[in-house]
């Protein structure tokens, strides 16, 4: 148990939707990560936070956003769902913001969009 | 940008043998390097890591060493366990600047028989 979680873990939903994916992460830890694992994308990073600031983007869709809260917790909202969505969303965290540091990653969310 | 490069499996190979995952990275700077584990239905864990050249990360068996004039990360163990089948993840991070996302290899699927 890494002590990152992440709710809910499955998410069924219809194309033209807005999920909320949730994710705790590790006592203390500062910065949060959000990565989308697809079988034709691989591992891909999203949006980094640190300490309720965006930190980075990576290859993010103008209809994902997402938010970390002062009690640290983030929040990934997707909207407008499409089929090609359907992934399965990690969020990491780390305690602070360094090269060396560590990502513990939680049981991921897999959404499917039907 | 930065790439990771890890051969591409499906790998098999019975109890005991030697296993040798090659991974090889592009990055300006001093990346900090990464091997992660995906057991089936479960989120990333740490294996091991290095952080500056011509170090050698090793946990539960598994080694590997940061060679800067290689560019190289290759993930060995000498006696691999039907319980080690899993997909393995080549990683690094940036060594400068405050984005310390993640960047991924394709991960290699391992498969131990007995």
């Amino acid at each position: 148990d890494s002590g990152v979680t992440q709710t809910p873990k499955h998410l069924i939903t219809a194309t033209g939707q807005r999920v909320t994916l949730r994710c705790s992460p590790r006592s203390g830890d500062l910065s949060v990560y959000w990565y989308q694992q697809s079988l034709d994308q691989g591992l891909q990073f999203l949006i980094q936070y640190y300490n309720g600031e965006e930190r980075a983007k990576g290859n993010i869709l103008e209809r994902f956003s997402a938010q970390q809260f002062p009690d640290l917790h983030s929040e990934l909202n997707l909207s407008s769902l499409e089929l090609g969505d359907s992934a399965l969303y990690f969020c990491a965290s780390s305690p602070r913001d360094r090269s060396y540091n560590e990502q513990f990653f939680g049981p991921g969310t897999r959404l499917t969009v039907l | 940008g930065d790439s990771v490069t890890q051969m591409e499996g499906p790998v098999t190979l019975s109890e005991e043998a030697f296993l040798t995952i090659n991974c090889t990275y592009t990055a300006t700077g001093y990346p900090s390097l990464f091997w992660y584990v995906q057991y089936p239905g479960e989120g990333l864990q740490l294996l091991l890591k290095a952080t500056k050249a011509d170090d050698k990360g090793s946990n539960k068996g598994f080694e590997a060493t940061y060679r800067k004039e290689t560019t190289s990360f290759h993930l060995e163990k000498g006696s691999v366990q039907v319980s080690d089948s899993a997909v393995y993840f080549c990683a690094l991070t940036p060594g400068g600047g405050s984005n310390y996302k993640l960047t991924f290899g394709k991960g290699t699927l391992l498969t131990v028989n007995p």
